[in-house]
């Protein structure tokens, strides 16, 4: 268990319509990255939220967006989605900008989005 | 761009052989760490190792070991004597450096079975 918590676990849901995916991150760390894992795509980073400001941005569609609150949990809301939408979402956290100490950032057991 | 190339899409093998993934990566980053992560059927992602481009030594932890070669951008995973429970993807990571913070750049993943 890495102490990273997503829901939630699975998510079902029609074309066209919006969802949020939550995260909340290991106690005290103060990143969270935001990842697609998908069958075409691979796993590509989204993007990541530091202390509530957003410092780095991947490969994030303009439908997409995320936030992070003062407690440090973060929410990924995908809306108009689409078929190729659905795919495994994770959540990873890290103590500080970079990497931790020992270097991982810690996964959370991912979302997986199933779009209809 | 930052890249990651996981060649072998799956590989089989049986209990007991030794088994080596490989990973070629391309940055133009001087200082930059690579990562290798465990993706069992569960789904969720297990850090196994980082790695910084300043240390080539190799690591080995049990049935585990990693070689890094800076000279031909490589970070090979080899398991020695593999289980069942090794059964997993495995993604080699780079990370990449943008403004002050760090996202990873995954290979698309060896699927490694190990059959009993």
């Amino acid at each position: 268990d890495s102490g990273v918590t997503q829901t939630p676990k699975h998510l079902i849901t029609a074309t066209g319509q919006r969802v949020t995916l939550r995260c909340s991150p290991r106690s005290g760390d103060l990143s969270v990255y935001w990842y697609q894992q998908s069958l075409d795509q691979g796993l590509q980073f989204l993007i990541q939220y530091y202390n509530g400001e957003e410092r780095a941005k991947g490969n994030i569609l303009e439908r997409f967006s995320a936030q992070q609150f003062p407690d440090l949990h973060s929410e990924l809301n995908l809306s108009s989605l689409e078929l190729g939408d659905s795919a495994l979402y994770f959540c990873a956290s890290s103590p500080e900008l970079t990497s931790g100490p020992r270097g991982e950032q810690f996964f959370g057991p991912g979302t997986r989005l199933t779009v209809l | 761009a930052q890249k990651v190339t996981q060649a072998q899409t799956e590989i089989s093998v049986v209990e007991k052989e030794d088994v080596t993934l490989d990973c070629v990566y391309e940055t133009r980053d001087t200082t930059y760490y690579l990562f290798w992560y465990k993706q069992p059927p569960s789904g969720e992602l297990v850090f196994l190792i980082r790695r910084n481009s300043f240390d080539e030594q190799n690591e080995i932890s049990g049935r585990y070991s990693w070689n890094f070669q800076k000279s031909t951008s490589s970070f090979n995973f080899t398991i020695t004597a593999s289980q069942v429970v090794d059964s997993a993807v495995y993604f080699c990571a780079l990370s990449e450096l943008q403004g002050g913070s760090e996202k990873l750049v995954f290979g698309k993943g060896t699927k490694l079975t190990v059959n009993p």
